[in-house]
């Protein structure tokens, strides 16, 4: 089965920190998408990527394919970054299969 | 340069009565996709259609039909709403293509079935 998992489900930082959320999948991909989503508002696309790293402004994708994991960066963590970060994933066409999400909440 | 838009954005119904939620996307992309958002599910497909008159079930399609007989237009329709089927429900779009898989979403729509 094509599965998706991120890591935490809940995080909780300081303003200025340095934050990590993961995501692992099960089979080859053909592309990983991070979207952001602010409390009761709409779904944005934050990166997609098929190999290495790809950067925009204070947020870092990474992705290893070998060992199917990826990790979405953000530094300087700004309670403004506070949201649900969702990873998804194509495995081999249009449709996307997505992990629960990561809840971060970055306080002041 | 309105992009994908849905409609209602906001919907209260009774159980049993019939709802379409309407999508839309100037693009004239190929794909778009209808997806529900509940907590503790995350994500998960109802319909998808590569093209107009072409419609695929996804993952959880039970209670739902789909047309499109338009590029732009994907409309979702709740024959006989039920209470289980209170969600958000957004809608997607993206162009067909190996370089392609990029969606893009509607502001979603917040459907309550009492």
């Amino acid at each position: 089965k094509n599965e998706v998992e991120q890591s935490p489900q809940n995080l909780t930082a300081q303003e200025g920190e340095f934050i990590t959320i993961n995501c692992s999948y099960s089979v080859g991909i053909s592309a990983l998408h991070w979207l952001q989503q602010h409390p009761g508002g709409g779904i944005v696309s934050l990166f997609m990527l098929s190999s290495g790293k790809k950067k925009h402004g204070r947020l870092i994708a990474t992705i290893n394919i070998q060992e199917k994991h990826s990790s979405l960066h953000i530094t300087a963590s700004h309670p403004r970054d506070s949201a649900v970060y969702i990873c998804a994933v194509n495995f081999g066409n249009e449709k996307l299969t997505f992990g629960t999400g990561t809840r971060l909440t970055i306080i002041p | 340069d309105a992009g994908i838009t849905q409609s209602p954005r906001y919907k209260i119904t009774e159980t049993g009565r019939q709802v379409t939620l309407m999508c839309h996307q100037t693009w004239s992309h190929s794909y778009m996709f209808w997806y529900r958002q509940d907590l503790g599910h995350g994500l998960r497909l109802i319909y998808y259609s590569a093209a107009a008159d072409i419609t695929d079930k996804g993952e959880v399609p039970d209670g739902y039909v789909v047309s499109r007989s338009k590029t732009e237009n994907f409309p979702l329709t709740l024959e006989s709403a039920t209470r289980s089927q209170t969600s958000v429900y957004f809608c997607a779009s993206n162009r067909a293509g190996t370089s392609s898989y990029e969606q893009y979403f509607g502001p979603g729509t917040r459907l309550t079935v009492t």
